[in-house]
C-alpha cells in the first residue's frame, strides 16, 4: 500500500487557464476528501465522496470547481478559469471509515500558482 | 455548526520542556469526533489522536496526552519532554454525525522546538 498520492505536485499556471489535479487513495477506502490550505492556515474542507457519490461541496467551492470519482477510485478536482486567489495547496485525504469516521489519510498535496 | 479554535497561533518552547496546545470545538451534535494531526515541514499531514464524544477519559499514549473535557468544549493536547523533531504545525479537528461527519480543520498552531 503505497498511501495517498497525488498529481502534479506542483502546477503553474496563467490566469484564465484550466488545471485538474488527481487523488489516488489508499485503496478500498470508501471515503476521499479534498481540502484547500493556503499559507498559516488550516485545511479548508473543499468536497468529500463516500465511493463515487459526492456528499457534500463547500461553498467555498465555486461554479469553477468540480470534483469527481468514478467508480469509487480515484478523484480529479478540476479548476476552470483560474484566477490567483486559486493559488493553495490542494489537499487529497481519504479514510477507510464509512459512515463512522476514521482518521484521515492525507497525500503530499498539489501546489497551484496561479501567475 | 461545526467550528474549531485555536487560539494559539505560534509557541516557543525549549527542548524538554513539557507543551500544551490548546482546542476549543463548536458543535451542536452528540456524536462527534475530535482528532489532532502534525504537518511536520515536510508538509504532509499525519494522524495523531481521536476522541469520540462519549469518552472523556483522557490517555496517555507516549510522551502525548490529552485533556477532553465536553463541559468547556475543549480538547487540549500535551507533549510531554519535547523534542526537536516535534517542531511542526499541530492542528485540532472535529466531525460530527450530522455534519455527516466530515472533517473541519482549526487553524493551526505552530510549535518550535529549540534546543
Amino acid at each position: 500500500d503505497t498511501g495517498v498520492s497525488q498529481d502534479p505536485r506542483h502546477k503553474i499556471t496563467k490566469r484564465g487557464q484550466n488545471v485538474t489535479f488527481r487523488c489516488d487513495p489508499i485503496s478500498e477506502h470508501n471515503r476521499l476528501y479534498w481540502y484547500r490550505q493556503t499559507l498559516g492556515q488550516g485545511p479548508e474542507f473543499l468536497t468529500y465522496f463516500q465511493n463515487e457519490a459526492q456528499l457534500e461541496k463547500s461553498r467555498l467551492l465555486s461554479d469553477r470547481f468540480s470534483a469527481e470519482r468514478p467508480k469509487g477510485s480515484f478523484s480529479t478536482l478540476e479548476i476552470q478559469r483560474t484566477e490567483q486567489g486559486d493559488s493553495a495547496m490542494y489537499l487529497c485525504a481519504s479514510s477507510p471509515s464509512a459512515g463512522a469516521s476514521g482518521e484521515l489519510f492525507f497525500g503530499e498535496g498539489s501546489r497551484l500558482t496561479v501567475l | 455548526a461545526q467550528k474549531v479554535t485555536q487560539a494559539q497561533t505560534e509557541i516557543s518552547v525549549v527542548e524538554k520542556e513539557d507543551v500544551t496546545l490548546d482546542c476549543v470545538y463548536e458543535t451542536r451534535d452528540t456524536t462527534y469526533y475530535l482528532f489532532w494531526y502534525k504537518q511536520p515541514p515536510s508538509g504532509e499531514l499525519v494522524f495523531l489522536i481521536r476522541r469520540n464524544s462519549f469518552d472523556e477519559q483522557n490517555e496517555i499514549s507516549g510522551r502525548y496526552s490529552w485533556n477532553f473535557q465536553k463541559s468547556t468544549s475543549s480538547f487540549n493536547f500535551t507533549i510531554t519532554a519535547s523534542q526537536v523533531v516535534d517542531s511542526a504545525v499541530y492542528f485540532c479537528a472535529l466531525s460530527e454525525a450530522k455534519g455527516g461527519f466530515k472533517t473541519i480543520f482549526g487553524a493551526g498552531t505552530r510549535l518550535f522546538v529549540k534546543a
